[in-house]
């Protein structure tokens, strides 16, 4: 199996841009989709974006996503940010028997 | 619109058991596979397990920390998935969401379980 790495936290003041980065340890990140979620405190998570860059329509353009094949990584980038984007950020994708990895999340502060 | 709610979360000893439930709305129920997800108030999300659409096999598959003691399953005719937990554990005391698989994942609100003495 594999584990996907996230930073502990990040922090970023309101309009910058911040990218939150997800490293897969063995194996291609090309190998399985991964998909971001966010989860406001309090609330239940949401699918940010899915299969590495798709992104559901209610979800403002702000977010992105991609992989980069060469650090073996997925990336989440958000512009623009808003004070309401203070959330945490998980990263996670599937095993070869379809089983879900979760990377241990990523609280991002808008200060 | 997707719709997940779960029941069942309550308080229990160590080694009973419960059964929590998610009854889901919006889409095909019958042909998605499902996930139970579980996050400790202040920490991060932790996958338990997920099932498979019977069309797949309806099989489950379950993280380690769980395996041989709960089990996942689902009943299409009435749209609900199910969460059995047996030889509870304090270490088992969580919010548990159920959530669709792949796609757009959809989580529902989550239902809170506490094993205690």
């Amino acid at each position: 199996n594999f584990l996907l790495t996230q930073p502990h936290s990040v922090s970023e003041s309101p309009g910058k841009t911040v990218t939150i980065s997800c490293t897969r340890n063995n194996g291609s990140i090309a190998s399985n989709y991964v998909q971001w979620s966010q989860q406001r405190p309090g609330s239940a998570p949401t699918t940010l974006i899915y299969e590495d860059n798709e992104r559901p329509s209610e979800v403002p353009r702000r977010f992105s996503g991609s992989i980069d094949p060469s650090s073996n990584s997925a990336s989440l980038t958000i512009t623009g940010l808003k004070t309401e984007d203070d959330a945490d950020y998980y990263c996670q994708s599937f095993d070869d028997d379809n089983r879900e990895v979760l990377g241990g999340g990523t609280k991002l502060t808008v200060l | 619109e997707v719709h997940l709610v779960e029941s069942g979360g309550g308080s229990v000893k160590p080694g009973e058991s419960l059964s929590l439930s998610c009854f889901a709305s919006g889409f095909t129920f019958a042909d998605t596979w499902m996930s139970w997800f579980r996050q400790v108030p202040g920490k991060g999300l932790e996958w338990v397990g997920r099932i498979k659409s019977k069309d797949n096999g309806g099989t489950a598959d379950y993280a380690a920390p769980v395996k041989g003691r709960f089990t996942i399953s689902r009943d299409d005719s009435k749209n609900t998935l199910y969460l059995q937990m047996d030889s509870l554990k304090a270490a088992d005391s969580a919010l548990y969401y159920c959530a669709t698989v792949a796609g757009i994942a959809t989580w529902g609100q989550g239902t809170l379980v506490t094993v205690s003495s």
